[in-house]
């Protein structure tokens, strides 16, 4: 039972590029969440979803995109890479909503130069 | 609006000492409490949540509605509690946590 899987787990952009977060359950949650963390500061949600084919989005979705075609994969998309994405980008899933337990991947480290 | 605010980044003490992590939150509602912990190199999880009125590996919160708290107690901290603690409180909204910025506690031996 491998849990949240993100990949990668680090990566350099730079500005004006593109690239995916990949991100995937094999626990058969209905929600997912994708939580961003800059230094010393707490997570702050970017998007959501609770059940394949529904997306919303969170406190920060700006500058991010994502889709849920199935109930394991929740990709997160960064169109044209800013230096203000720089952070740490966690995955994670829940059986029920954000009251129940989040499982959590073990987060990529993205820096944009 | 809705905050969560852990005032200590760092905190550090003996082995064996109490430990208090504290934890203050604004929210207008019936607040639904967390404590997330990263060991090193392992991932974020849950340690415990108010609502179960649970003890995890020895450590307690309380919620103290009159001071808008949730502070994390254990009487003897031991080593392997060193690790990253997050509060977290749970919105009415949007199937959001808020989170604090973390305390970072070390165990000294």
């Amino acid at each position: 039972n491998a849990g949240v899987t993100q990949t990668p787990k680090f990566r350099i952009l730079k500005i004006g590029q593109s690239m995916t977060l990949q991100c995937t359950q094999d626990m058969n949650h209905n929600y997912m969440y994708w939580y961003r963390q800059d230094p010393g500061m707490g997570l702050k949600l970017i998007y959501y979803s609770v059940g394949a084919g529904i997306t919303d989005k969170g406190e920060v979705p700006n500058g991010y995109n994502v889709s849920r075609s199935t109930t394991e994969d929740f990709p997160l998309r960064l169109e044209l890479a800013a230096p203000s994405q720089t952070s740490v980008y966690f995955c994670a899933s829940s059986y029920r909503d954000q009251n129940s337990p989040l499982h959590f991947g073990n987060g990529t480290r993205l820096t944009v130069t | 609006a809705q905050r969560v605010t852990q005032p200590e980044k760092l905190l550090s003490v003996f082995k064996g000492a109490p430990v208090e992590l504290k934890c203050n939150y604004s929210y207008s509602g019936s607040p639904e409490l967390f404590w997330y912990v990263q060991y090193s190199r392992q991932r974020l999880q849950l340690l415990l949540r108010h609502i179960s009125r649970e003890s995890i590996k020895g450590f307690t919160a309380d919620l103290n509605k009159g001071e808008t708290s949730f502070h994390l107690k254990k009487p003897f901290a031991q080593e392997e509690d060193s690790a990253m603690y997050y509060c977290a409180l749970s919105s009415d909204s949007n199937y959001q946590l808020i989170w604090g910025a973390g305390t970072k506690l070390i165990i000294k031996p």
